[in-house]
């Protein structure tokens, strides 16, 4: 199976920040990534897909890059409403596998 | 608007099989690749298996031994069977289907709302 990793588990931020999720692959997965947000409670909602295409109705302040086994989601002006858990998943793959999730939390 | 929902008992017995079943409104179930994803409390996402529309299935091989899942087009739905099921089962499970564009697949872009299965005596 191919292991994905997020860094950092848990990252404080304030309204206004730029924030960057980093997710490692244990092996090549080209673009096949993805990023989910997840909320309480909620279903996870996709963000992006392709490493850097944006879901339709996504906001313009979420972002995508990498290839390969290093990937990065950003988000820019941090929004009241971006404080959730954040998933990557590989689908280049079966199994598709998930990173372990990174909790964006108020400072 | 396509919508996903996902049904079946909240409490099993250690040992029993567990029954879900995912109903897709607002679309066709053909076409498409549709997932089983699960979450146990507190933790991450586990994906489970594939069936694609037209019956082709691709489970976890974590889980392989132990899952089924199929599909009813004339009913657009779609089901998991899980077998055997230890308290290690518990979690919310969720259905989702694959984005699709023209020819070509990416990620889950629509999923239910999950439904919680305890497994407990």
């Amino acid at each position: 199976d191919i292991q994905m990793t997020q860094s950092p588990s848990t990252l404080s931020a304030s309204v206004g920040d730029r924030v960057t999720i980093t997710c490692r692959a244990s092996q090549s997965i080209s673009g096949w990534l993805a990023w989910y947000q997840q909320k309480p409670g909620k279903a996870p909602e996709l963000l992006i897909y392709d490493a850097s295409s944006l879901e339709s109705g996504v906001s313009s302040r979420f972002s995508g890059s990498g290839s390969g086994t290093e990937f990065t989601l950003s988000i820019t002006s941090l929004q009241p409403d971006d404080f959730a858990t954040y998933y990557c998943q590989q689908y280049r793959n079966y199994p598709w596998t998930f990173g372990q999730g990174t909790k964006v939390e108020v400072k | 608007q396509v919508q996903l929902e996902e049904s079946g008992p909240g409490l099993v017995k250690p040992s029993e099989t567990l029954s879900l079943t995912c109903t897709v409104s607002g679309g066709s179930i053909s076409g498409y690749y549709w997932s089983w994803i699960r979450q146990p409390p507190g933790k991450g996402l586990e994906w489970i298996g594939y069936i694609y529309y037209s019956g082709t299935t691709n489970y976890n091989p974590s889980l392989e031994s132990r899952v089924t899942i199929s599909g009813d087009t004339s009913k657009n739905q779609f089901s998991l069977k899980l077998s055997s099921v230890t308290a290690a089962d518990t979690a919310v499970y969720y259905c989702a289907r694959r984005k699709r564009v023209g020819a070509y697949y990416y990620a889950m872009d629509v999923w239910g709302q999950g439904t919680t299965v305890t497994v407990s005596s």
